[in-house]
């Protein structure tokens, strides 16, 4: 079965200072991963995904997110948290054998301090 | 591209009444999503549909809610009777095999029962 953990409910960093996210999965199979983005009042937005290749990828907005089988993990980075950063994000697994079901962390709720 | 359509934006309805949540997915996506996001409980999905057919409702919370897929373009979400306990905001979303099983989320429906 397939899972997903996000440590941590609340991160909060100061503008300009690295954001890191932590996403830890479960899968029998090769996982397809995906950071997902919720602004205030708005629905889920794609931030980046894993699915082949190269293990290190890169979304938008500056953010990007590190594959490691070794440690299942795929947490997600930026170098310089900016205010408009402030949103939940979600962390997400699915895998070819899982009808393109998703399953989300539970979301972290990233706050910028200016 | 349009992405996924949702309608109403906002619901504001009395106990006891039937709503009505409709979702028109991405041209081409053969997998719908109906999800619900509160506060207390996160993101949970309810039911998914591959060719219009219902694939796992497990998640539906119980009679009072039902889905439809009659077309390849159009869902709905029923609930009837509603309860003050299903106010929530209901995302659809859609999703191919084309596009590594990643997920396009609508806007959502903000649901208010009183």
């Amino acid at each position: 079965a397939q899972s997903v953990t996000q440590l941590g409910s609340h991160v909060s960093v100061s503008e300009g200072a690295l954001v890191l996210l932590r996403c830890n999965y479960s899968s029998s199979v090769p996982p397809y991963l995906f950071w997902y983005v919720q602004y205030p009042n708005q629905g889920l937005q794609l931030l980046l995904k894993y699915t082949t290749g190269a293990t290190l990828v890169k979304g938008i907005n500056g953010f990007e997110a590190e594959f490691k089988k070794s440690e299942t993990s795929f947490h997600l980075t930026k170098p310089s948290a900016h205010m408009s950063d402030a949103a939940e994000y979600f962390c997400a697994v699915s895998t070819s054998n899982t009808g393109n079901q998703f399953y989300f962390g539970t979301g972290t709720s990233l706050t910028v301090i200016p | 591209d349009a992405g996924v359509i949702q309608s109403p934006r906002h619901e504001v309805t009395e106990m006891g009444q039937e709503v009505t949540l409709r979702c028109k997915p991405i041209s081409g996506h053969d997998y719908l999503f109906w999800y619900r996001q509160t506060m207390m409980r996160g993101l949970e999905l309810l039911i998914y549909f591959n060719n219009n057919v219902p694939i796992d409702d497990s998640g539906m919370p119980e009679d009072r809610f039902s889905a439809k897929m009659p077309n390849a373009s159009f869902s709905t979400l029923k609930i009837q009777p509603s309860e003050p306990r299903d106010s929530a905001v209901y995302f659809c979303a859609s999703s191919s095999w084309t596009h590594y099983n990643e997920q396009f989320f609508g806007p959502g429906t903000r649901l208010t029962v009183l």
